[in-house]
């Protein structure tokens, strides 16, 4: 694998379904961030993994949101009952984990909530 | 709280001008800053990184300095060119290793 890989690239969905979109890091990267960005807006942190040690959540707006990562792999981050303000597009990175560590970034899921 | 200021939300400049660019934090003792070019509908991709040790970094036309007692990185594009047209983002770390993006300027270049 030669990047981040994010699936599905475009999700439409109606207010009040649940969605899951999906995110395959580097090969080796131990720490892994959800983003979300409205458009024209900046970057908005989400959630942060980091090894084994407990997820920072601190960037997730309502409970509605949730992530997991199954060891220093894939990662899923869940929306439920999703509202018309969840519209955007949500980004993985990943890093290797190490001192110094850029972050390397999937091309993101635009997420259409109708 | 920690917070990380972009000043000016756009910027134009003329061609073959330089562009500079700043990034102001508060609450943060970064052992380094990294800047990242994001083009619309893209992710963000990793441009520059400075330690807290040093004074300025070079890379072809780009340039980044951080001062730790002003708590400010400047970026700046020499010899600017319209292909440099992006936002631009710093990135600084906190102390367990979290990366914070500030929240970016659009730069615009006129042919």
């Amino acid at each position: 694998g030669a990047g981040v890989s994010q699936s599905p690239s475009n999700k439409v969905t109606e207010k009040g379904k649940d969605v899951e979109l999906r995110c395959d890091p580097i090969s080796g990267h131990t720490a892994l961030y959800w983003y979300r960005q409205r458009l024209g807006q900046g970057l908005e942190f989400l959630i942060y993994f980091q090894g084994n040690s407990a997820p920072d959540k601190s960037g997730l707006p309502s409970d509605r949101f949730s992530a997991e990562r199954t060891g220093e792999s894939v990662s899923t981050l869940t929306i439920q009952r999703t509202q018309q303000e969840d519209s955007a597009v949500y980004l993985c990175a990943s890093e290797p984990g190490q001192a110094l560590d850029e972050q390397f970034f999937g091309p993101g899921t635009r997420l259409t909530v109708l | 709280s920690q917070k990380i200021e972009q000043n000016s939300e756009a910027l134009n400049i003329q061609e073959g001008k330089t562009a500079t660019l700043t990034c102001n934090y508060t609450n943060y003792s970064p052992a380094y800053l990294q800047w990242y070019r994001q083009d619309p509908g893209r992710g963000p991709v990793f441009l520059l990184l400075i330690r807290e040790n040093e004074k300025e970094k070079r890379k072809e036309r780009l340039k980044v300095t951080f001062d730790t007692t002003l708590k400010q990185s400047l970026f700046h594009i020499t010899a600017s060119q319209p292909a440099d047209s992006a936002t631009y983002l710093c990135a600084l770390v906190s102390s367990y290793g979290k990366l914070t993006f500030g929240q970016g300027t659009i730069l615009t270049v006129h042919p």
